[in-house]
């Protein structure tokens, strides 16, 4: 079984640019997360899916940073206009549904590393 | 609020020495979950394990274990006769009450020396 892809595995910007993040979940996957780590700090949230519903974007910095996940399977995080601080690995998760155990594991992908010149 | 502290940035040992990476937690709520991930020079993270707060039994797999006590909120994870293959970034991170989201530690850099 395919495990959670991401891509590009990197992209070189420039400030003012725009860029699209793509995240493939594993099959049957109904929650999607995406997360960052900036400059060798925590890995943050950014916001959590289930199917193609926003459940939490709490953790979105600010509104040049738009997600979408249309027919609940894939993810787009778009970044527009881009700025320095926005360098950092992107990181998309999914698990299954949530069920009786209260709480499914969360399956990384290996992120996309984006630079912002 | 979550938090999730990783007081150790960088730790650097000989291969086959025992080393233990500590986290430390916080949280309100009376129902957790904790983790931890491996981030290999390759860049994913790769899931080690969960623990339930209900659950404080200690946990061996392999060379790998983990001290969970919530007496100190920690949740320290131990490798056994350290490899190099071993080293990588380790995350702890924690998950609670209505949360779906994982609130990470900032990693430790563990480096195996041959």
């Amino acid at each position: 079984e395919a495990g959670v892809t991401q891509f590009p595995s990197h992209s070189v910007i420039e400030k003012g640019q725009t860029v699209t993040l793509r995240c493939d979940p594993i099959s049957g996957h109904d929650n999607l997360y995406w997360y960052r780590r900036v400059m060798g700090k925590e890995i943050k949230f950014l916001l959590h899916f289930v199917k193609e519903s926003k459940q939490d974007e709490s953790g979105m910095p600010n509104n040049r940073f738009l997600a979408e996940r249309t027919g609940g399977t894939y993810s787009t995080l778009k970044v527009q206009p881009a700025e320095l601080e926005d360098s950092g690995v992107y990181f998309c998760a999914s698990s299954q549904a949530f069920g009786l155990a209260g709480y499914n594991e969360q399956f990384f992908g290996p992120g996309t590393r984006l630079t912002v010149l | 609020a979550q938090k999730v502290t990783q007081a150790q940035t960088e730790i650097s040992v000989v291969e086959k020495e025992d080393v233990t990476l500590d986290c430390v937690y916080e949280t309100r709520d009376t129902t957790y979950y904790l983790f931890w991930y491996k981030q290999p020079p390759s860049g994913e993270l790769v899931f080690l394990i969960r623990r339930n707060s209900f659950d404080e039994q200690n946990e061996i797999s392999g060379r790998y274990s983990w001290n969970f006590q919530k007496s100190t909120s920690s949740f320290n994870f131990t490798i056994t006769a350290s490899q190099v293959v071993d080293s990588a970034v380790y995350f702890c991170a924690l998950t609670s009450g209505s949360a779906r989201q994982l609130t990470f530690g900032s990693g430790t850099q563990l480096t195996v020396l041959p």
